[in-house]
């Protein structure tokens, strides 16, 4: 079975200083993982995605996510926060049959000045 | 494209009554999904559909039900509604697996009230 932790259920950074939400993940084949944000009442978009090629991924809005299959981790990380990116964000991955996604519970990250 | 669009985007219901929510996506997806989302979790999946005519249940099937009859189109029923179906429910489309695996698009919501 495939399962996701997310180890922070909030964060909260200055504004101008780095992120990091953490995630650990849970599968039985290769997965895909992916990052996904949702802002306060919207639907959610994809931030990036991993799919078996490069272990360092770059997505939108300066978000990045580093593949560590010794770790089974795959955390969030943006050089430099900025208010836009207080949000929900959600690590997800790929239970491999049917692109069924599995969901972390989410991490709020807060961006204070 | 539109992507994928919900209705309605906001809903009361009385206990007991049923109503349908609207998906489609334009996106030619053969794909479909309805998750539900209660607040400070994430989403769970309700049904799923692999294509037109085939759906299948997901981890939360009980007091849904659903039917795909074309491409476009995943209706999502909930029939005799209970206060535990009072969440946020989204459905989502991707398409066939394969590079990059398992990416969905996500409709903006349904806010659903059971009272």
């Amino acid at each position: 079975a495939q399962s996701v932790t997310q180890l922070d259920s909030h964060v909260s950074v200055s504004e101008g200083t780095p992120v990091l939400l953490r995630c650990n993940y849970s599968s039985s084949y290769s997965p895909s993982l992916f990052w996904y944000v949702q802002h306060p009442n919207k639907g959610l978009q994809l931030l990036l995605k991993y799919t078996s090629a490069a272990t360092l991924v770059k997505g939108i809005n300066g978000f990045e996510a580093e593949f560590k299959k010794s770790e089974t981790s795959f955390h969030l990380t943006k050089p430099s926060a900025h208010m836009s990116d207080a949000a929900e964000y959600f690590c997800v991955v790929n239970t491999g049959t049917a692109s069924k996604l599995t969901f972390g519970t989410g991490t709020r990250l807060q961006v204070t000045l | 494209n539109a992507g994928v669009t919900q209705t309605p985007k906001f809903r009361i219901l009385k206990i007991g009554q049923s109503m349908t929510l609207q998906c489609t996506q334009d996106m030619n997806h053969n794909y479909m999904y309805w998750y539900r989302q209660d607040p400070g979790m994430g989403l769970k999946l309700i049904y799923y559909s692999v294509g037109a005519g085939i759906t299948d249940k997901g981890e939360v099937p009980n007091g849904y039900n659903v039917s795909r009859s074309t491409t476009e189109d995943f209706p999502l029923r909930l029939e005799l509604a209970a206060p535990s179906q009072t969440s946020v429910y989204f459905c989502a489309s991707s398409y066939l697996p394969g590079p990059p695996r398992g990416e969905q698009y996500f409709g903006p919501g349904t806010r659903l009230t059971v009272t």
